[in-house]
């Protein structure tokens, strides 16, 4: 069975600084994805970003972007110039590729904590 | 508008009842998933099903069955509802076709209280 791990429960950085969040996971397939789910207050789950497993380029999207390394099954989300709208839990979750009805296996979570 | 809905938003019952939360889809996903949220914000993967097959985790109590009228809806009920219980519920949904792959969208969650 897959799993993911994030090894900070909580984080803050100051608004307009940069921070990154850890994600680790353990899975015997060659190729899945990775993902980077964001959940504010409203508790509504938001897709923030995604990395197949077979690209070797890092996923990118506005501010957001990817550290994939396969190798050392990490998946680490930098977030840049942060923005009091991006406090929320992260979570960083995987999933088998291919078709079929698998759900996504989630990390704990991290709070981020933005720094007016 | 909303992709995907589910009612109700919030549900409050005693111990020993039994519930069904309900979950609508508009996208014309092909499969459709229920996730457990507990109080320390773990999500858990709970069903996922589609017209091919259903899978359960494991660790998901029998007293929890979903059932699907058709493509667009999956509901969860919940027998003899027990204080573990509570917890937010997520109803999610996807397109499933070979290998491609889709996003999953989320509904805006059911938080249960079982008092």
């Amino acid at each position: 069975a897959q799993t993911v791990t994030q090894s900070q429960p909580e984080m803050s950085v100051q608004e307009a600084e940069t921070v990154t969040l850890s994600c680790t996971y353990d899975t015997s397939e060659s190729d899945y994805y990775l993902f980077w789910y964001k959940q504010p207050p409203s508790r509504q789950m938001i897709l923030v970003i995604r990395q197949e497993a077979y690209k070797q380029q890092n996923a990118t999207e506005n501010r957001f972007s990817v550290n994939f390394q396969k190798a050392a099954k990490s998946f680490s989300l930098k977030i840049s110039d942060s923005q009091l709208g991006d406090a929320a839990m992260y979570f960083c979750a995987y999933r088998n590729s291919g078709g079929g009805a698998d759900g996504l296996t989630f990390g704990k979570g991290t709070h981020l904590i933005i720094q007016p | 508008d909303t992709a995907v809905s589910q009612t109700p938003k919030y549900l409050v019952t005693q111990m020993g009842n039994d519930k069904s939360i309900k979950c609508e889809q508009n996208l014309g996903h092909d499969t459709m998933y229920w996730y457990k949220q507990d109080s320390k914000k773990f999500l858990k993967i709970m069903f996922s099903y589609n017209n091919k097959e259903l899978i359960i985790n494991e660790t998901v109590p029998n007293r929890f069955s979903p059932k699907s009228p058709d493509k667009a809806h999956l509901n969860l009920h919940i027998n003899s509802l027990e204080l573990g219980d509570s917890a937010v519920y997520f109803c999610a949904s996807s397109l499933s076709r070979g290998f491609t792959y889709n996003e999953q969208f989320f509904g805006p969650g059911t938080r249960l209280t079982v008092l």
